[in-house]
């Protein structure tokens, strides 16, 4: 069954990078992903598509700092340079060819 | 520009019914995938299921089929969702999302700001 996995909390220092997780089920390991950020008051974001190959196409306005990447069945979203802004919930999505889309739990990431 | 707004918060009361909706612009809204997700209070995202406003054909999450219902206006690039009779678990926030591509699935790429929808008695 397609799921994803997300560690439900990280935190990094402020101007420092992190490594946010997302864990593909068993058998679905060359699946793409998208990272979504859910803004305080702004309600969900896109930020990127990260494909099985670690190739990421982002969303429009996305800054630099937002990076993705992918490694088996494990799909990352680094974020550089932390600001206190980036402290909030991230999910993870991806999508069958059965008209199916899932979402993981969400990390809450905490810029200390 | 290309964006999704939903309609304002609702307050309902148990057993009344409810439709929300979805306006699209700045982009061929008949051709995309507009898909509605639930975030119940203090928890995660939950794919509810999706319709192509093209042909309003609509496809539900299990955890969701049966319990509301999705309709699509193409003319006034809006699509909707509703509930016939709400009980106090459906009180959440509900997004619409808008799929990337418009052939297959895809990740979705631009998101309505929400409607809260309050159940109560």
């Amino acid at each position: 069954q397609l799921a994803l996995t997300q560690p439900p909390s990280a935190s990094a220092s402020l101007g420092a990078s992190v490594n946010l997780t997302c864990s593909l089920s068993s058998g679905h390991s060359r699946y793409a992903i998208a990272w979504h950020q859910q803004q305080p008051e702004k309600g969900l974001r896109y930020l990127m598509k990260v494909n099985n190959d670690g190739s990421h196409s982002k969303g429009d306005g996305i800054p630099e700092r937002f990076s993705g990447s992918s490694s088996g069945a494990e799909r990352y979203l680094t974020i550089s340079s932390l600001q206190s802004e980036d402290e909030t919930d991230y999910y993870c999505q991806t999508w069958g060819t059965g008209i199916q889309w899932v979402f993981g739990g969400g990390t809450k990431l905490t810029v200390l | 520009e290309v964006q999704l707004v939903q309609s304002g918060a609702e307050v309902k009361k148990p057993g009344e019914s409810l439709k929300i909706s979805c306006e699209g612009s700045g982009y061929t809204f008949s051709k995309y995938w507009i898909a509605w997700v639930r975030q119940m209070p203090g928890k995660g995202l939950e794919w509810m299921g999706i319709i192509h406003p093209g042909d309003s054909d609509s496809r539900y999450s299990p955890s969701f089929q049966g319990q509301v219902t999705f309709s699509a206006d193409k003319s006034f690039s809006t699509a909707y969702l509703q509930w016939s009779s709400l009980k106090a678990s459906d009180t959440a926030m509900y997004y619409c999302a808008k799929t990337a591509s418009g052939v297959e699935p895809d990740a979705f790429d631009i998101w309505g700001q929400g409607t809260m929808v309050t159940v109560s008695s």
